[in-house]
């Protein structure tokens, strides 16, 4: 399988607790993208790594929210602290195109703070 | 404050009949735009795109209009095929790495 893929598809987690996802993206893609989306929302961007380079952060990534890409190839996103709040789908998406277009989206790990 | 709005939540149709799915848009920095799909438990598939400086791009049973004026865009499905229904997203973006989409649209196409 060539595509996005991402680790774990689901994860239940208590208020409190912290939680780490992996997202593998597609090889030689330099771009990679976090987003997250809520019930009945569409997706909307958290952050963005050109290689290993965290070029932009959105407003909604809290500090206690980190990312990175070490060697420019998987990436992590950690939240720590959970929140009820922070239960979504967190969607990983890569691209080799400048620009936010025609990015590769992952399945998706869904997070359930309870 | 949804910079990009697909205000009908769902839509049914008839195999083989014309989809249109609606999308308007507010800022006017976004100079390109995207339709994407999503079925159940997969993330988003591209789709169709389209520059600002065009007003249609076609892809074979989907073609995307553009009206810059009116901030809007729309996607025609032609024919429509019971495998398109999904949820469809519409995307802009200024030129910046960061999409914003909008809520969805559910499209059901029915034999």
């Amino acid at each position: 399988d060539t595509g996005v893929s991402q680790n774990p598809r689901h994860k239940i987690t208590k208020r409190g607790q912290n939680v780490t996802f992996r997202c593998d993206p597609i090889s030689e893609h330099n771009r990679l993208y976090w987003y997250r989306q809520t019930l009945g929302q569409g997706p909307e961007f958290l952050t963005y790594f050109q290689n290993e380079a965290q070029l932009e952060k959105s407003r909604l990534l809290s500090d206690r929210f980190s990312a990175e890409r070490p060697k420019g190839s998987f990436s992590t996103l950690e939240i720590q602290r959970t929140e009820q709040g922070d239960s979504a789908m967190y969607l990983c998406a890569s691209s080799p195109y400048t620009g936010a277009s025609e990015a590769f989206f992952g399945q998706g790990t869904r997070l359930t703070v309870v | 404050d949804q910079q990009v709005k697909q205000n009908s939540p769902s839509l049914s149709v008839q195999e083989g009949r014309i989809s249109i799915l609606n999308c308007d848009y507010t800022n006017s920095m976004f100079d390109y735009f995207l339709w994407y799909k999503k079925y159940p438990a997969e993330g988003p598939t591209f789709l169709i795109s389209i520059s600002s400086i065009k007003d249609k791009n076609e892809d074979g049973r989907f073609t995307v209009f553009l009206n810059k004026s009116a901030k809007h865009l729309s996607l025609h499905i032609v024919p429509s095929q019971p495998g398109d229904s999904a949820v469809y997203f519409c995307a802009a973006s200024d030129g910046s790495e960061k999409l914003v989409f909008g809520k969805g649209m559910k499209l059901t196409v029915n034999p």
